[in-house]
């Protein structure tokens, strides 16, 4: 069973406010991933850290969201400005190095 | 770049009959494939997964086996349970590929009684 937590589980905000979500992946897994997935339960890729660092990121990850995994603290991902679009399920996974993923519950965000 | 295509968005079955869910993908490097299953409000988890050329690979009555001379890893099973009723992934690593998984758009399975 995956050990990944992430809180909070649900997340309520209004268009134009920060929104703030954390991760605590499995004890020793260098790599951490952050995940949308959308009402049609479709997976949309944000950012993955090795340790410390950033691995790859998309656009819209650049622009409006910031994501961090500091040493001995929670990995966060917040959006600077909510909009209705952001809505979905963030899903935090992490890993060894190309290898199987392990899932936190997810922090479901409602942007109003 | 990479990609996978899973072709079903639902199959719905009744229980105790067949299944099996298409995978197939595109990648110019040595491929790592999964099959992750998410039961409703639930996380994802792993179900299979291989990168072995035609080696089968089965856990909880699910098997598949990469043919990567047609690019392919189907999810099968003999006979469906009710408990089966989920989202199923399909998801790729490739090798130098900074460990990002490319996922299909999933299928949703429904097994009636």
């Amino acid at each position: 069973n995956s050990k990944v937590i992430q809180t909070p589980r649900y997340l309520v905000k209004g268009q134009g406010q920060k929104a703030k979500m954390r991760c605590i992946p499995e004890k020793g897994h260098p790599v951490v991933f952050w995940y949308q997935q959308n009402k049609n339960n479709e997976f949309k890729f944000l950012i993955n850290f090795q340790n410390q660092e950033v691995l790859q990121q998309i656009d819209m990850t650049e622009k409006r969201f910031s994501a961090e995994c500091p040493s001995n603290s929670p990995c966060s991902l917040e959006i600077q400005s909510s909009e209705a679009g952001d809505s979905a399920l963030y899903l935090c996974a992490s890993s060894w190095e190309q290898d199987t993923q392990y899932f936190g519950p997810g922090t479901r965000l409602l942007v109003l | 770049g990479d990609s996978v295509t899973q072709t079903e968005g639902l199959v719905t079955l009744t229980k105790g009959l067949p299944v099996m869910l298409n995978c197939t993908y595109q990648t110019t490097y040595s491929p790592f494939l999964f099959w992750y299953v998410q039961h409703l409000n639930e996380a994802p988890k792993l179900l299979l997964k291989s990168s072995t050329d035609n080696k089968r690979t089965e856990h909880q009555g699910f098997y598949a086996t990469l043919h990567k001379s047609s690019s392919s890893f189907h999810l099968q099973k003999s006979s469906v349970q009710l408990s089966d009723s989920a989202l199923y992934f399909c998801a790729l690593i490739a090798s130098g590929g900074n460990y990002k998984p490319t996922f299909g758009k999933g299928t949703s399975l429904v097994v009636h009684p």
